[in-house]
């Protein structure tokens, strides 16, 4: 019964480095999702797995940013050659999968990621 | 263009205060509304899905509500522990990104004892 978590819950790190941030869903859900949120602002869509691949990486900023599912559970997001401006807190969820309902998210605790 | 607009930014209320929060709404075609609770340093807690007009749902002093063009967030006699930012998010039925959640700014709610 446990929910998505995320690893590390923090990450400190140093402009130009190479970060990788992961995501672990609720069991059975077969949808995963990236966010990135800044401070008063809601979610900012990412990318989005159904089973292991990519559906849509339509929200990575540019190529720094990646993100993989290999086996349609665990999920990794790498950004490389990291900048100041990627400091945010990522967070991921998971839901069972798209319906003709509206599919409900639930989210992880977030990894906040500062750039120095 | 879908989008998302709350009020109040923020909400401050006296312990036992009952008042609304706004989420008003454009979409195209919507698949579902979503309210969740976020606590500082923490991921968003899901909290009600609402799917048509005249929809309403209940958990403790919350009561969500929604209209062909906003959902209401009804908080009735709130306690210190109900103060947090309150999240609106929609999905809509565009095919290329029915999966999408496009979200508000959110509403800060502060309960003082």
């Amino acid at each position: 019964g446990a929910g998505v978590s995320q690893t590390p819950s923090n990450k400190v790190t140093e402009k130009g480095k190479y970060v990788e941030l992961r995501c672990d869903p609720i069991s059975g859900h077969t949808a995963l999702y990236w966010y990135r949120q800044s401070l008063g602002q809601g979610p900012e869509f990412l990318i989005y797995f159904q089973g292991t691949g990519a559906a849509d990486d339509s929200g990575l900023p540019n190529d720094r940013f990646f993100a993989v599912r290999p086996e349609g559970s665990v999920s990794t997001l790498k950004i490389q050659r990291t900048e100041r401006g990627d400091s945010a807190v990522y967070l991921c969820a998971s839901s069972p999968g798209t319906g003709v309902r509206g599919d409900t998210q639930y989210f992880g605790p977030g990894t906040r990621l500062t750039v120095l | 263009e879908d989008q998302v607009t709350q009020s109040p930014e923020a909400l401050r209320l006296q312990e036992g205060e009952s008042s609304s929060l706004n989420c008003s709404y454009t979409v195209s075609g919507l698949r579902g509304l979503f309210w969740y609770r976020q606590d500082p340093g923490k991921g968003p807690e899901f909290l009600f899905t609402l799917y048509s007009a005249g929809e309403e749902k209940e958990k403790e002093r919350l009561k969500a509500t929604l209209t062909k063009k906003e959902s209401f967030l009804h908080i009735t006699a709130p306690k210190p522990e109900d103060s947090a930012t309150y999240l609106c998010a929609v999905q809509g039925k565009a095919m290329d990104s029915n999966y999408q959640l496009i979200w508000g700014a959110g509403t800060k709610l502060i309960i003082k004892p």
